[in-house]
C-alpha cells in the first residue's frame, strides 16, 4: 500500500547482532503496529504505538523493542537476534473508519 | 483472551462455484471485524471491514456478514475465479478503553480455485 512502507524488504543477519526494521506511513494515523507471521502461528502482535513516544507490548514482545519519535515512523529493534526471530515482519496502521492497512513485509533470516 | 478460528483451513473448488468461508471468535465485545486476502509471499490486502454496529458489507462479488451475539462472521464469494486463489484471513479488534490495541487473527483459509 502506498501509504505505508517497510524497509528493508529482505535481510539476513547473524545471531547476536542488533537489527532495526523501519515502518514509515504517510497517512498521519495515530496507531501503528508490528506483527510477525510464522507458519502454524499466524500473525501475532509484537508491539504497538498509540502516539509519539507512546508504545505498549503485544502478545510476543520478548526480545523486541520499539520506538516512535515521529508520527510517521515506527521502528522495531531486535536487540540481539536469535534464530527464533526468523520470520516475516509486518507493520500496520489503523484508523477507526478505515480499519487496518498493512505494509508489504520484511523477510528476516537470522543465521 | 480473544481467539479467532477459521473453518475450513483449506478449500479447493472448481471455478464458478459460490463459496462460504467461516470465522468465529470467542469474545463478542469486538470493535471491528476485517477480512484480508494474502497471496503467497505478499502482504495483506484488506477486503472488507465490518464495524461493530454493522451486520454486513459488500464489495463486488464479496459479501461479509457479522453476528456478534453468536461470535461468527462469514465471507461469501460469488462466482469464484482462479484469481481468487489465496489465503483469506479474518481478524477482530477488541474493545479497549484506551484505544485500538491490535488485531487478533485467525490462521486463515487457504483457497484454491481450479480452472
Amino acid at each position: 500500500d502506498a501509504g505505508i512502507t517497510q524497509s528493508p524488504r529482505h535481510k539476513v543477519t547473524e545471531t547476536g547482532t542488533p537489527v532495526t526494521l523501519r515502518c514509515h506511513q504517510t497517512e498521519n494515523h495515530r496507531y501503528m503496529y508490528w506483527y510477525r507471521q510464522d507458519p502454524g502461528h499466524g500473525l501475532r502482535l509484537i508491539h504497538y504505538s498509540y502516539g509519539v513516544k507512546d508504545t505498549d507490548k503485544g502478545e510476543v514482545s520478548d526480545g523486541y523493542s520499539v520506538s516512535r519519535s515521529k508520527t510517521e515512523d515506527f521502528l522495531l529493534t531486535l536487540e540481539s537476534a536469535t534464530s527464533s526471530q526468523t520470520s516475516v515482519y509486518f507493520c500496520a496502521i489503523s484508523a477507526q473508519a478505515y480499519g487496518y492497512t498493512f505494509g508489504s513485509g520484511t523477510r528476516l533470516t537470522v543465521v | 483472551k480473544q481467539e479467532v478460528t477459521q473453518i475450513p483451513a483449506a478449500l479447493s473448488v472448481p471455478e464458478g462455484e459460490n463459496l462460504v468461508l467461516n470465522c468465529s471468535f470467542t469474545d463478542s465485545a469486538i470493535y471491528n471485524l476485517q477480512w484480508f486476502r494474502q497471496d503467497p509471499g505478499k502482504g495483506l490486502t484488506s477486503l472488507l471491514l465490518i464495524q461493530s454496529s454493522q451486520r454486513e458489507q459488500t464489495s463486488g462479488r464479496l459479501n461479509a456478514s457479522l453476528d456478534k451475539s453468536s461470535g461468527r462472521s462469514t465471507l461469501y464469494i460469488a462466482a469464484s475465479q482462479p484469481g481468487d486463489s489465496a489465503t483469506y484471513l479474518c481478524a477482530v479488534s477488541v474493545v479497549s478503553g484506551g484505544g485500538a490495541d491490535g488485531l487478533t487473527f485467525g490462521k486463515g483459509t487457504h483457497l484454491i480455485i481450479q480452472p
